[in-house]
């Protein structure tokens, strides 16, 4: 499977600023994901990164609050823009490989202030 | 869009014991099904996936049956040991989609 890698493993920040989350994969891959994991739950998807257009955003989530950049097959950023305490998540990238097996990377953990 | 569900929400066994976790699903076009694993800190892992075409798949202790009619899948966990303790996801890939939509989530303690 893929090697992925996220930047920052974690951050503190505090409410009204920006956060920019980078996933890193070491091999081209057709799709890419982000997800939300709010403490003690389960996994929400936030939006497909799509190479050279725009991120297909899951219902509840907008492209103002959750920027989401795809540059080539192998990086994404996600960006948690003017963050509030509510936005203090665990925030996952996953690509798919074969046969629509997805991988997870390490997650970034964000705690807004 | 697809919805899941998972129960039970945690589930103790002594170890040695078998586990099995129930999800449900909404779409029966979705034709994917995989569990993840979460450990503490740690991203989920993925550790067996199952197929529309398939009704059953083993993997050493970990099986996973599939019931399309009824649209229910399991994860059976047999001879568990304490490093089986953690928790499970389900999930499902939906009507022609590629993201996966996740149960809520099991916490499973094999207790020694």
């Amino acid at each position: 499977s893929a090697v992925i890698s996220q930047k920052p493993s974690r951050d503190i920040c505090q409410r009204g600023t920006s956060l920019t989350i980078q996933c890193q994969v070491d091999s081209q891959v057709t799709m890419m994901f982000w997800y939300r994991q709010q403490p003690g739950q389960s996994l929400t998807l936030i939006a497909t990164a799509n190479q050279g257009s725009e991120a297909t955003y899951e219902s509840g989530f907008v492209i103002d609050k959750f920027p989401i950049s795809r540059p080539n097959l192998t990086f994404s950023t996600l960006t948690v823009s003017n963050m509030s305490p509510e936005d203090s998540s665990i925030y996952l990238c996953s690509v798919q490989g074969e046969a629509d097996t997805q991988y997870f990377g390490p997650g970034t953990r964000l705690t807004v202030l | 869009g697809e919805n899941v569900e998972q129960h039970p929400s945690t589930l103790s066994v002594q170890e040695g014991d078998s586990a099995v976790i129930k999800c449900t699903y909404s779409d029966s076009a979705s034709n994917y099904f995989p569990w993840y694993k979460q450990e503490l800190g740690k991203r989920p892992q993925l550790i067996i996936d199952i197929r529309s075409n398939v009704g059953e798949k083993k993997d050493q202790r970990i099986a996973v049956t599939l019931n399309k009619t009824a649209k229910h899948f399991s994860l059976h966990i047999t001879e568990t040991q304490p490093e089986d303790s953690a928790v499970y996801f389900c999930a499902a890939n939906g009507r022609g989609r590629r993201a996966l939509t996740f149960g809520s989530g099991t916490r499973l303690q094999v207790q020694p």
